[in-house]
């Protein structure tokens, strides 16, 4: 079935970075775009970005350019977001999700969810 | 603005129908789509498209749009769809993604 697995759970000093993947199986990876979503404790979702398969397409949200990279590796149909310079607001769970059209197109919902990767920031 | 506002609960008892509204600028012009979140799990996409149910989500939930708001309405409401609720679409611009802050659906 058509799945999204995401690294572990991460703790991390402030200034630091860290970098998240995502390993899509059960499609053809170059098929669709995949967005990167964020979830403070108690706090509602936050869009981050959104990339092709390669990451040789990708947009930031405005609020996170220069501080996110987003990156894919076709091989192994991976793609990894890297946050750095964190702060405690980072502190937040880290999706990534399927865009559901079909590329080139994308911005067409969200239908596949990777499980979730918990990032804390904290001295 | 790319803004998208909802009501932060609702409550409804069993069998009743929920309505859960979403109101932005740009909903005229872009597309609308609604997620499920239970707690500790990842969202599910419950309608995309302003109204198109994907396969395997109850036919209970359904979506409308009218000018700068859209619906997702939950008809037969049962225990199991107490969950937070989270409208989503594009700028006007078609250059980012947007969330509502979300509404939390409670289940008398």
């Amino acid at each position: 079935q058509v799945r999204l697995v995401q690294s572990g759970t991460e703790l991390r000093k402030p200034g630091a970075s860290v970098k998240v993947s995502c390993k899509a199986s059960g499609y053809t990876f170059s098929d669709y775009y995949i967005h990167w979503v964020r979830q403070a404790p108690g706090q509602g979702l936050e869009w981050m970005g959104i990339m092709n398969s390669s990451g040789g397409r990708k947009t930031y949200a405005q609020k996170f350019q220069g501080r996110v990279t987003m990156t894919g590796d076709t091989s192994t149909s991976t793609v990894y977001l890297e946050v750095s310079s964190l702060r405690s607001e980072d502190t937040a769970v880290y999706y990534c999700a399927r865009d559901r059209a079909l590329a080139p197109l994308f911005f067409g919902g969200m239908d596949v969810w990777g499980q979730g990767t918990t990032v804390t920031v904290s001295s | 603005s790319s803004e998208l506002t909802q009501p932060p609960s609702v409550s409804v008892s069993p069998g009743q129908t929920a309505r859960i509204t979403c109101s932005g600028d740009a909903l005229p012009k872009q597309y609308s789509y609604w997620y499920q979140q239970r707690p500790g799990q990842a969202p599910v996409l419950m309608i995309f498209k302003d109204n198109e149910r994907p396969s395997g989500i109850p036919e209970r939930f359904s979506g409308s749009s009218s000018g700068t708001a859209v619906t997702l309405t939950i008809s037969g409401v049962q225990a199991e769809d107490e969950a937070d609720y989270y409208c989503q679409s594009v700028d006007s611009g078609g250059n980012s993604v947007t969330f509502g802050g979300g509404t939390r659906l409670t289940v008398l």
